[in-house]
């Protein structure tokens, strides 16, 4: 079966440090991954996506997260964390082509990061 | 650009009842997507539309459905409400073509909060 997890359910850092935020998937081939975050009473913003070519994926704010193939991995990172940052973030992967899943993301439970002046 | 609109915001139901969801998608955007919201659950896919036509259905009773009108406007509807359908429901617009369905990001609209006392 097709799953994403997000094993920590919360990320506590310190305003200028770095964070990561953890996200694996089990999935079939070779899925196409994503990252968004929600801010409480919104719905969720798209942050980046890896699709394929380098296994390091720059996007929205600072966002970077590192594809790890073997180990199933689509960590989310940033070099220094903001206080604003501290949201709900979702890990969501979508298989490719071929699989009649159109429109359907698999996401992860999210895990709420705190960051703390 | 405009947004994802979602309409109403807030809604408040009886069991039993039935409730109209109603989603514009981002100008362009022909494939509409609905994902349903839970801390128990988290985000699950309902159905997704393109051109008018479901292209992909969750797993879901059908008492929840959906359709897309020519302006790629989007309604999804739930007879017989149940305790458990309160939730956020979130819709979802995309660039979602035939080559682009599985790797393009979905750009959400902020929810319609259904409670069903």
């Amino acid at each position: 079966a097709q799953s994403v997890a997000q094993p920590e359910d919360q990320v506590n850092v310190a305003e200028g440090n770095p964070l990561t935020v953890k996200c694996t998937y089990s999935v079939s081939g070779n899925p196409y991954l994503f990252w968004y975050v929600q801010y409480p009473n919104r719905g969720l913003q798209f942050l980046l996506k890896y699709i394929t070519g380098d296994n390091l994926v720059k996007g929205s704010y600072g966002f970077e997260a590192e594809f790890n193939k073997s180990q199933t991995s689509f960590h989310l990172k940033k070099p220094s964390a903001l206080v604003s940052d501290s949201a709900l973030y979702f890990c969501a992967v979508s298989p490719r082509r071929g699989s009649s899943n159109t429109g359907k993301l698999i996401f992860g439970q999210g895990t709420t990061l705190q960051v703390k002046p | 650009k405009a947004g994802v609109t979602q309409t109403p915001r807030y809604l408040i139901k009886t069991r039993g009842q039935q409730v109209t969801l109603s989603c514009s998608p981002i100008s362009g955007h022909r494939s509409v997507s609905w994902y349903q919201q839970t801390p128990g659950q988290g985000l699950q896919f309902l159905f997704e539309y393109f051109s008018e036509t479901q292209r992909n259905k969750g797993n879901f009773p059908g008492r929840f459905s959906g359709r897309q009108f020519s302006n790629s406007r989007s309604e999804m509807n739930v007879s017989t409400l149940e305790l458990g359908d309160s939730a956020l429901y979130l819709c979802a617009s995309s660039w979602a073509d035939r080559e682009s369905a599985y790797n393009s990001p979905l750009h959400f609209g902020n929810g319609t909060r259904l409670t069903v006392t």
